[in-house]
């Protein structure tokens, strides 16, 4: 089983509908975070979250929102698709007591809005 | 701010060629460095890093220098193979805060 499982892997919804990403991990690391790959663009960092009571805005966090419901799960939401979100999202985790610079990635989600 | 650039793919190679991807990097401090892979319909994972200058990583045959005086990390392999395929980026991590910065990525093609 992945250590990093995101939930769905592909999703197509509309514009105006809010949908949420789902992210867990069995790796019992303490730091989560949400990236969007763009084509040309790389990854760019949505939100992190260092531990469940810290939650942090990345570079691009219009639009998204998150909950770190516990230390093994943490969800992204957007409230109201638009299309510019069309992008493959990835969750990530790093251990603190570890080499805290390695992130852990999910296999990704793929989101189209329509 | 902290950057990372790379260069333009795709890049395509037969079977057995000598890689180089160009990385340099815009950081204050002494940022750790970082290549990481993505295959195919797979989450990116790390494949080597170097954290102070002249420091060299490797792994699966591929290897990259630490160079503060040009601010590069080139990535290298003497002989690569189909299944190197993939996404290629290039990462930082500057002290202080264990956040990633990400170059744009480049794309491999290795032909039989």
């Amino acid at each position: 089983d992945a250590d990093v499982t995101q939930t769905p892997r592909n999703r197509i919804t509309k514009t105006g509908k809010r949908i949420m990403l789902e992210c867990s991990q069995t790796k019992g690391h303490d730091r989560m975070y949400w990236y969007r790959q763009d084509p040309g663009l790389g990854l760019r960092l949505i939100y992190y979250s260092f531990d469940v009571k810290d939650i942090n805005k990345g570079e691009i966090s219009d639009g998204y929102s998150v909950s770190r419901q516990a230390q093994a799960k943490f969800s992204l939401s957007l409230e109201s698709a638009i299309p510019n979100q069309t992008a493959l999202y990835f969750c990530a985790t790093s251990d603190h007591r570890g080499d805290k610079n390695i992130q852990y990635f999910g296999a990704g989600t793929r989101l189209s809005v329509l | 701010g902290d950057s990372v650039t790379q260069m333009e793919g795709p890049v395509t190679l037969s079977e057995e060629a000598f890689l180089t991807i160009n990385c340099t990097y815009t950081a204050t401090g002494y940022p750790s460095l970082f290549w990481y892979v993505q295959y195919p319909g797979e989450g990116l994972q790390l494949l080597l890093k170097a954290t102070k200058a002249d420091d060299k990583g490797s792994n699966k045959g591929f290897e990259a220098t630490y160079r503060k005086e040009t601010t590069s990390f080139h990535l290298e392999k003497g002989s690569v193979q189909v299944s190197d395929s993939a996404v290629y980026f290039c990462a930082l991590s500057n002290t202080g805060f264990q956040k990633l910065v990400f170059g744009t990525g480049t794309r491999l093609l290795v032909s039989p």
